[in-house]
């Protein structure tokens, strides 16, 4: 079974640019969640969908969102980047182990905004 | 005080002795409990899930959950150089509330 993909890997962007990122997930797995890995602050979690909804939701400001599609693939978009956004992204998807959801993680996006 | 506790590290251990990794959880109706690994400059994988008091054993590592005190930890047997890694605690409450992952231990493997 093939695992998570995420496109692309490698992304240099400038500040006020937007970006848009793709994840899709392990087949039959519905939900999906964002996270932000930098140095500084560790893993953290951007927001998750489960059949197209958003279902939880981290901290982090409007200017990062989301959506998923019927094919349970999913997309996020940061607009007016900022040098902090630099980091890591990367796309997780669940689907039933055991007793409860278990994620599994996408190989990244590095996005370095200069 | 954070969701998910763990000692940053770097925690160094001498090859084929046991690495033990600790995490504490703050919410008391967690439910499930997972350890990933993550070397540098990769995402993290999973090693191991556990959702029952006790232990759970896979080959050199072994889980430990121990929800009265709100504690769960991972040991590793035989420590290789290959395990030199950031090994990350996850836990979540309920198969729909999302997994809340600590800042990750450090663990360095000396030969």
């Amino acid at each position: 079974k093939a695992g998570v993909t995420q496109t692309p890997r490698y992304l240099i962007k400038t500040r006020g640019q937007q970006v848009t990122l793709s994840c899709s997930p392990i087949s039959g797995h519905r939900s999906v969640s964002w996270y932000q890995q930098t140095p500084g602050q560790g893993l953290q979690f951007l927001f998750e969908y489960f059949s197209e909804t958003q279902r939880n939701k981290g901290n982090f400001p409007g200017r990062f969102s989301g959506r998923q599609f019927s094919n349970s693939r999913s997309e996020m978009n940061v607009s007016t980047l900022e040098l902090g956004d630099s980091a890591l992204y990367l796309c997780a998807s669940s689907g039933r182990q055991g007793l409860t959801d278990t994620q599994y993680f996408g190989p990244g996006t590095r996005l370095t905004v200069l | 005080q954070k969701e998910v506790e763990q000692n940053s590290g770097p925690l160094s251990v001498p090859e084929g002795a046991i690495a033990s990794l600790n995490c504490t959880y703050s919410d008391r109706g967690s439910q499930s409990f997972f350890w990933y690994r993550q070397y540098s400059g990769k995402s993290p994988e999973l090693i191991m899930s556990i959702y029952s008091n006790g232990d759970k054993e896979d080959g050199r590592f072994t889980a430990q959950l121990n929800k009265a005190s709100q504690y769960v930890s991972l040991l590793i047997r035989d420590s290789q150089p290959s395990d030199s890694a950031t090994y990350l605690c996850a836990v979540r409450g309920s198969s729909a509330s999302k997994i809340i992952f600590g800042s990750g231990t450090r663990l360095s493997i000396r030969p």
